[in-house]
This record gives structure tokens, C-alpha cells and sequence, in this order.
């Protein structure tokens, strides 16, 4: 069975510091990808980023890093000098090959930036 | 610019009600999904359609069904909505090869059951 596990249900972190999401995922399957969405509270879930198991470097884009440790499962996202905005819902998903490649989530962690 | 469009963004329905959300999506997807979302559970699964006409059940099917005549047409059906169902909903839709691409998602509409 595929499960995404988030053990931050809220986090706080002051403006322009660095802050680590933290998720892990258990599957069978060799290949696989990894995601994270940012959710703002208007709703809409933004791609932020995105991991093959098989990528020798870890992903980045722009201020979002993933922190990708496969002999651990674990896919913690990295927000550097965070800004007002960052402040959302965060969900890791996984996506395996099998079935479809269906997309599984996480419960998601909240994240709110202090001025 | 692709696009995922919800129906609705807010919907206030009485218990009983048949309850109707619809999803288009303009990119040609083969996969379409509808999540639930609720407060600590995250994004659940309720069905996803991997072609037209064809569905397979999510992790929590019970008490809704769907329906996909048309490659971009991805509908959720209440068949008899509950005040358990209030909830946000969340359309979604994929390429269906490979596992590199992600979903792209709608809007959401939430749902209240009176």
C-alpha cells in the first residue's frame, strides 16, 4: 500500500529564514514521483516541485529545494528566506507508476510566516 | 494557459439532495480525479477516471458516484448529500503515462449539506 506520511500539522517560522517540511512515503515500487503543492488559503493548489526517485540531484526551483533521502523514504521540502507570502497549506504527494498512476497525499502541514 | 475549472466555488445544499459537481479540463488529459478535503486528512481519494466512461473507486466511494462521458467532462454525483459530506472538493487532471507529470487542480468548491 502507498502512503505519504506528514508529522508537522503546523509549523511558524520568522520572515526570511529558512524552513523544512517534512514528509515521508512508504511503497513497494522502484520508480516513482514525488510532489509538493503549496495551498493558499483562496484554495487552489499551486505545483511547486518535483523529485524522480531514479534523480541522482536533488530537485530545486527557485527558493524551493527538495531534500531527497530514498534509502530513508523521505522527501522534505526546503522554502529558504521566507517571505509573507509562503505563508499555506503544504501537501507532499507521491505518484507510482502502478495503477494508473493515481496520485496519493499526505494530511499536509501549515505553515505560518511571522513578520 | 492549461486550465481545470470547477463549476462552483461555494454551494449550500440540503440533506437529500442530488448534488451535482462537474469539471472541465482543456489539456487533453486521460486521467481526471475528484478528492475530498478535510481538516488533518489531507486529500482523499474519492474516484478517478483513467478514460471515457471508465472509473475505479477511490479510498472513500461511499455515498457518491460519477460520470465521464466526454474526455473532458469529469462529474462528482451526491446521490443523496448528508451533512457528513460537507466538505472541500477538489477536481484534478493528468497525463496518465509516466509518473513525472504532475496533476494540475481546480479550484475547489466547497460544499455545505444543510
Amino acid at each position: 500500500a502507498q502512503k505519504i506520511t506528514q508529522t508537522q500539522p503546523g509549523m511558524f517560522v520568522q520572515e526570511k529564514e529558512a524552513v523544512t517540511l517534512d514528509c515521508t512515503y512508504d511503497t513497494s515500487d522502484q520508480s516513482y514521483g514525488l510532489f509538493w503543492y503549496k495551498q493558499p488559503s483562496s484554495g487552489e493548489m499551486i505545483f511547486l516541485i518535483y523529485q524522480g526517485s531514479y534523480d541522482e540531484q536533488n530537485a530545486t526551483e527557485g527558493r524551493y529545494s527538495l531534500n531527497f533521502q530514498k534509502a530513508r523514504k523521505s522527501a522534505n521540502l526546503v522554502i529558504s528566506a521566507s517571505q509573507l507570502g509562503d505563508s499555506a497549506m503544504y501537501f507532499c504527494a507521491m505518484r507510482p507508476p502502478s495503477n494508473f498512476n493515481k496520485f496519493y497525499f499526505g494530511s499536509g502541514t501549515k505553515l505560518n510566516v511571522k513578520p | 494557459d492549461v486550465k481545470v475549472t470547477q463549476s462552483s466555488r461555494y454551494l449550500v445544499k440540503r440533506t437529500g439532495e442530488k448534488v451535482f459537481l462537474e469539471c472541465v479540463q482543456d489539456m487533453d488529459h486521460e486521467n481526471m480525479f475528484w478528492y475530498r478535503q478535510d481538516p488533518g486528512l489531507g486529500l482523499r481519494l474519492i474516484y478517478f477516471s483513467y478514460d471515457v466512461k471508465m472509473k475505479e473507486k477511490g479510498d472513500i466511494p461511499e455515498g457518491y458516484s460519477v460520470s465521464r462521458e466526454k474526455k473532458e467532462r469529469f462529474s462528482l454525483i451526491l446521490e443523496s448529500a448528508s451533512t457528513n459530506q460537507t466538505s472541500m472538493y477538489l477536481c484534478a487532471s493528468s497525463l496518465q503515462q509516466g509518473s513525472s507529470t504532475e496533476a494540475f487542480f481546480g479550484q475547489g468548491t466547497r460544499l455545505t449539506v444543510v
